[in-house]
């Protein structure tokens, strides 16, 4: 399969510092999609990159993607209180191929105050 | 606009007992999803419904049946609960299998 997976696992910081989370996965996709998780809530859709695109932003949020690395990263900057919360990376096969979006593990966040 | 839709929020059910998870979504939405997520192991998906009366299994779907009854509803049925599925459960949408998905809120599943 092609599992995205996160790095780190869990990262805490400072209230106002930038947090920066990786993602790498193994085969071709079509686009990677980042979400976020609050604690006990249903995961939210943060921003989608697709194959042909290397950099894309949404208000704090700046996600790149290296293909050729297969990885991508999520920067959160200024970050703040409520940015507490897991972040899972999401990737979509490439066209005709049988697999699925598969989540990665996630990345729990704690912003510290 | 409610999105996704699940019932019941929270439900405990002895071992071999059987139930029936809803899900329902107003996006006119194509593709619907059921997942597990437990602690250390992200989100794992047991059934996928790419289009209204197909479906399709996901990584985990031992144990699991779904029904897509039309495009708006995507259920998922536990014949006999063992504690092994013990998790919380999450449906979700799509337009198509490639896009965003929408999350419902998650039923909380415990099997004794």
């Amino acid at each position: 399969s092609q599992q995205g997976e996160e790095d780190p696992q869990a990262l805490s910081i400072q209230e106002g510092e930038n947090a920066t989370m990786n993602c790498s996965y193994k085969t071709s996709i079509n686009n990677l999609q980042w979400y976020r998780q609050n604690s006990g809530r249903g995961l939210v859709h943060l921003i989608l990159i697709r194959s042909n695109e290397r950099e894309k932003h949404s208000g704090r949020l700046r996600v790149t993607l290296d293909t050729s690395k297969k990885s991508s990263s999520l920067l959160i900057t200024a970050s703040r209180a409520a940015d507490t919360a897991s972040y899972f990376c999401a990737t979509a096969p490439s066209p005709n191929r049988d697999d699925k979006i598969i989540f990665g593990k996630g990345t729990r966040l704690h912003i510290l105050p | 606009n409610a999105g996704v839709t699940q019932t019941p929020k929270f439900q405990v059910l002895k071992t071999g007992q059987s139930m029936t998870l809803q899900c329902a979504q107003d996006m006119n939405h194509n593709s619907m999803y059921w997942y597990r997520q437990d602690p250390g192991m992200g989100l794992r998906l047991i059934y996928y419904s790419a289009s209204e009366g197909t479906t399709d299994k996901g990584e985990v779907p031992n144990g699991y049946n779904v029904s897509r009854l039309n495009k708006r509803e995507f259920s998922l049925r536990l014949e006999s609960a063992a504690p092994s599925q013990t998790s919380v459960y999450f449906c979700a949408s799509s337009l198509d299998s490639l896009n965003e998905q929408f999350f419902g809120p998650g039923t909380r599943l415990t099997v004794l």
